[in-house]
């Protein structure tokens, strides 16, 4: 069976600290991709990243960077520096029919 | 390029009522799937539709249904409304879905409240 978990269900930091959301994804599948989704209070999921599980190079962009360890299944989203802007819930999703639950970020001014 | 729209974007219903929700997707896409929102449950998957046929179903009982037209554009219909179908309704439209790599984008969803 697959699964995917998003251990933190909230996270609350002061402006300017570093966050890191984790998700891990346990599967049989030898390939697969992973997505991780913004939501601010408006509603609307906003795509962020995808990553396949073939690439475990670290990316970053901008304030953004994620580790992605297949051997841990783990997908970790950090953000540097992070802004008021940055409150939001962030979910990963490996399908479209297997969201995580979700991390609440709130990021306090 | 246009994103996914979805209408109403706020309802109300009394319990008992059905309520139809509608999406149009991005152009060219020809897969929509259907989710349902709740602080208690999280994102739920309904179903999806890919080119006129359902390609998935979620874990959801024979009173949610939905339909896809030749122009890829989706209903999704609730009939005997409970109280507990409030929810942030959302649509999300790609290209094939996530199976294939391709990212799905969501609107901005239909708030159904019933009373």
């Amino acid at each position: 069976a697959q699964k995917v978990t998003q251990a933190q269900t909230e996270i609350s930091v002061v402006e300017k600290e570093d966050v890191t959301l984790d998700c891990v994804y346990e599967t049989r599948d030898t390939t697969y991709y992973l997505f991780w989704y913004k939501q601010p209070p408006s509603g609307e999921l906003v795509f962020l990243i995808r990553r396949n599980s073939f690439d475990e190079q670290n990316e970053i962009s901008g304030r953004y960077s994620w580790n992605f360890q297949k051997s841990t299944s783990s997908f970790n989203f950090t953000i540097t520096a992070s802004q008021v802007v940055d409150s939001a819930v962030y979910f990963c999703a490996p399908r479209e029919v297997i969201f995580g639950t979700g991390t609440l970020l709130a990021v306090q001014p | 390029k246009a994103g996914v729209t979805q209408t109403p974007r706020y309802l109300i219903k009394t319990r008992g009522q059905q309520v139809t929700l509608s999406c149009s997707p991005i152009s060219g896409h020809r897969s929509v799937s259907w989710y349902q929102q709740t602080p208690g449950q999280g994102l739920q998957f309904l179903f999806e539709y890919f080119s006129e046929t359902q390609r998935n179903k979620g874990n959801f009982p024979g009173r949610f249904s939905g339909r896809q037209f030749s122009n890829s554009r989706s209903e999704m219909n609730v009939s005997t409304l409970e109280l507990g179908d409030s929810a942030l309704y959302l649509c999300a439209s790609s290209s094939d879905g996530h199976r294939s790599g391709n990212t799905i984008y969501f609107g901005e969803g239909s708030w159904l409240t019933v009373v």
